[in-house]
């Protein structure tokens, strides 16, 4: 059964480098149809897509923060990461990795990041 | 970008009855349309991929139509464990988008 797992930071400064990675464990990262993604959902709010990384390693991302945001894939250690630069007060959210194909059928449990001083 | 806009934004009924939830996107989406429900600190979960096609595991009482611009999640019967958010999100054009959300609450 395919798991999702998050990990990183808790906290990050605004202006620095917000990072996270997803671990991906019960399966293969690189099959052809598959596609990874991060979705993120600021609190009390609601669900905000962030981009999307193919298995060839295309990416797609959401253009409200392209400037800012890389979606990375390392399948050799089946995890696919995020980095989001200069973030602000406005990106503190709880970050959730997926995977989507149809829908969006497997998600990890997600992870709180603040983003304060 | 295509907008996805949920109706009603609060549904409250009783257990039992039955739901109607409203997702109108801006463009046509064809059937690229997918339903989850959301309940307090937890995940989204895939309830209806490509408008009508339930997820694995998900009970027949969830059910999804629709194509084009429309479309519809009802629930027939509500259960307790129903009471969720619920948004909709569409896969036809980049950038992906979810709706702004319906609450199901408790009557």
């Amino acid at each position: 059964q395919l798991q999702l797992q998050e990990s990183g930071p808790g906290l990050v400064k605004p202006s620095e480098t917000l990072s996270l990675i997803c671990t991906v464990s019960g399966g293969y990262m690189s099959h052809s149809s598959y596609s990874w993604g991060w979705i993120r959902q600021p609190p009390g709010e609601g669900l905000e897509w962030i981009g999307s990384i193919y298995y060839n390693e295309s990416t797609y991302y959401n253009p409200s923060l392209k400037s800012r945001v890389t979606i990375s894939v390392d399948t050799s250690k089946n995890q696919f990461s995020l980095n989001l630069r200069s973030v602000t007060a406005a990106d503190t959210a709880v970050y959730y990795c997926a995977r989507p194909i149809y829908g969006m059928d497997v998600w990890g449990q997600g992870t709180t990041v603040t983003v304060s001083s | 970008e295509i907008v996805l806009t949920q109706s009603p934004a609060t549904l409250s009924l009783s257990p039992g009855e039955r739901a109607t939830l409203s997702c109108r996107a801006s463009q046509s989406v064809s059937s690229y349309l997918a339903w989850y429900q959301q309940k307090p600190g937890q995940a989204p979960r895939l309830l209806i991929f490509d408008a009508s096609n339930r997820a694995i595991g998900i009970p027949a009482r969830f059910s999804g139509s629709g194509s084009g611009t429309d479309f519809t999640l009802t629930i027939s019967s509500l259960e307790p464990e129903d009471f969720a958010v619920y948004y909709c999100q569409q896969r036809s054009n980049w950038p992906l988008t979810f709706g702004g959300g319906t609450k199901v609450e408790i009557k």
